[in-house]
């Protein structure tokens, strides 16, 4: 049971370049998330897929576009990387998503620089 | 003001100390609580729920105080090993769902 797992551990990237996120979860959970973290801030929700084949914006998802593949893949993709998009970003999962008292469940998150 | 807010610390303390961290949520309407541990350069975990009542898993003691919209984590007896930042999360309703919203984390050095 590998939990969640995220590609790639690091990135640089140069302003204006795209790339995708990858994120997959083998414990079957029905909601996916995607987080970045930068310092001083706590955990920013920028998009969730309450379950296959739904998407919704969180807090910040301007300059992000998210798909869910299937119920195991969450890929976030940066179209036009800028600097301020530099953070760690986090995959996570949880069973449902509404639910009380629910745990969420973290990839080792990918770091990214643009340049 | 933020929705949770905790002390950023450092708190560095030597093994064996009590040692005790706040964190305050203005969203009245939050439900459930929890604190996370995350260890440098890694990702958040679950460490434990914080329930009405308040609860205790081994040297960790978690309480709830609704009235004044704080919760508490105390470690007892601390281990190198409780070296970490601890995040303060609440849950609140948002966009006809429960999202969790972070803290920026308290970070705790214990020293030998």
């Amino acid at each position: 049971n590998a939990g969640v797992t995220q590609t790639p551990k690091f990135q640089v990237l140069k302003t204006g370049q795209s790339m995708t996120l990858q994120c997959a979860q083998d414990m079957n959970h029905n909601s996916m998330y995607w987080y970045r973290q930068d310092p001083g801030m706590g955990l920013r929700l920028i998009y969730y897929s309450a379950s296959e084949g739904t998407t919704d914006k969180g807090e910040v998802p301007n300059g992000y576009n998210v798909s869910r593949l299937n119920k195991r893949e969450f890929s976030l993709r940066l179209e036009s990387a800028a600097p301020s998009q530099t953070s760690v970003y986090f995959c996570a999962s949880s069973e449902n998503s509404g639910g009380l008292q629910e745990t969420q469940y973290f990839g080792p998150g990918t770091r990214l620089l643009v340049l | 003001r933020k929705e949770v807010e905790q002390d950023p610390g450092p708190f560095n303390v030597p093994e064996g100390a009590t040692v005790a961290f706040n964190c305050t949520y203005s969203n009245s309407a939050s439900q459930s609580f929890f604190w996370y541990r995350q260890d440098c350069r890694k990702e958040p975990k679950l460490l434990m729920s914080v329930y009405s009542s308040g609860n205790e898993d081994g040297r960790f003691t978690a309480q709830l105080n609704r009235a004044s919209q704080y919760i508490s984590l105390l470690i007892r007896d601390s281990k190198l090993s409780d070296s970490a930042t601890y995040l303060c999360v609440v849950n609140a309703w948002m966009d006809s769902s429960y999202k969790l919203i972070f803290g920026s984390g308290t970070r705790l050095l214990v020293r030998p």
